[in-house]
Order: structure tokens, then sequence, then C-alpha cells
């Protein structure tokens, strides 16, 4: 998957908790997005980062959060305001952030509601 | 929503015929990529055609782009069971600049 880890593949959330998603990319990328995933509905985008310590909101940032302290991590926090959080969790990632770029994909994580 | 629209869904062929999905967009766009996900998995880049260009080949694949009508196709040529896949378009508009993905065709081939 291109040089992009995410971690774990599975992860369960009681209500009311908040969960984290970790993605570290060794690709020496500038710009790192976070895609959630639910079938039928193709990606939707809920936060990007250009630069270390500067992050946007994406179409669906409510109930989630983000930190971009390294160039090479860029960890989800999904929070227990996000009501309906089951779904699959893309990280990616650009050289530059730029519209001509392709994006590299890690493996996904599942986040399921016990 | 900005997501684009891809048809068909579904789609089911035999091993070593064409397959063909479309998608369609709804704004002017700088370019259009096409990716791959196989179950499970994250998605790879296949190819971008510009919005300057009308048709782009790389190996068995091969994107049309008519922006008249806010459209592309991809076609996959001597389909191997292999190729089974969820493909999407990706679209990046000419404002902002982020990606909007379209809801992906779901392509079985059977061997």
């Amino acid at each position: 998957d291109g040089g992009i880890t995410q971690s774990p593949k599975y992860l369960f959330r009681k209500e009311g908790q908040n969960v984290t998603l970790s993605c570290e990319q060794n690709l020496n990328h500038d710009a790192m997005y976070w895609y959630r995933q639910d079938p039928g509905q193709g990606l939707r985008l809920i936060y990007y980062s250009q630069i270390v310590n500067d992050f946007q909101k994406g179409d669906i940032a409510e109930g989630y959060s983000v930190s971009r302290e390294k160039k090479e991590s860029f960890p989800l926090t999904v929070t227990s305001a996000q009501k309906n959080p089951t779904a699959f969790y893309l990280c990616a990632s650009s050289m530059f952030g730029g519209y001509n770029e392709k994006l590299f994909f890690g493996s996904g994580t599942q986040l399921s509601v016990l | 929503s900005q997501q684009g629209e891809e048809d068909p869904q579904a789609l089911s062929i035999q091993e070593g015929e064409n397959a063909t999905m479309n998608c369609s967009y709804k704004t002017s766009i700088n370019n259009l990529q096409w990716y791959r996900q196989n179950s499970g998995r994250g998605l790879v880049h296949l190819i971008l055609i510009r919005s300057n260009e009308r048709e782009k080949h790389s190996g068995r694949l091969r994107v049309t782009l008519d922006t008249s009508k806010k459209s592309s196709s991809l076609l996959i040529t001597a389909s191997r069971a292999a190729d089974t896949a969820s493909y999407f378009c990706a679209t990046a508009p000419n404002t902002g600049n982020q990606f909007y993905f379209g809801t992906g065709t779901s392509l079985t081939v059977i061997p």
C-alpha cells in the first residue's frame, strides 16, 4: 500500500468513547488526508493537512479531530460526538497536495460500534 | 454533493471480455483520476487524465474524457480474474483543493 501504514486494521468503539486511528507514511509526502467510506457512497473527505501543524476540515469533519505534529504522522480521533462512526476509514498522502497529484492510500481501518 | 456517480454500480463479465465503466460529475474540473480498490483494502491509483486531454492509455486501460458532457469512461480490455475489484473515479474541481470520489463500480471477472 505505497508506504502508508494504518493501524489497527479493526477497531471497536463503545458508546461515549473516543478512539484514535493511526496513520504513518514514509514517503516524505507533505500532504495527508483522511477519508470515510460507507457502502454505496464512495469516499468522503474528513480532514486534510498540507503541512505540519496545519490542517483543514473536509466535507464531514463534525465529530472528528486530527493533529499533525510530525510530517510522517496524521492520527484521526473519532470522538463521542460522532453518532454514526461505523465505517471504513482510509488515510492517504500526496507529495505536495496539488490537484494534479495522485493519492497513495493505506490499507484502511474498519471501525465498528459495540 | 459534488460526488460523481458511476455507472453501472455492478458489472459481471467473463474473462477475456472488455469491461467499460462510466463516471459522471457535476462541476468543471482540472483533471479526473481512476482508482482501483480490492475488497477491504486501500485504493490504488490507475490513471490521471487532464481536462485538456480526450483519451489516455496505460497498458490494458483506456480512459476517455468528455468535458462538455462532464463524463469519463474507463475501458479494461481482455479482462482477467485478477481485475475483480471496485473502480472509482475522482475529480479535482477548478475551485478548491480536494478530490471528489464517485460511488464506484464493482467489477467481477469470471474465470
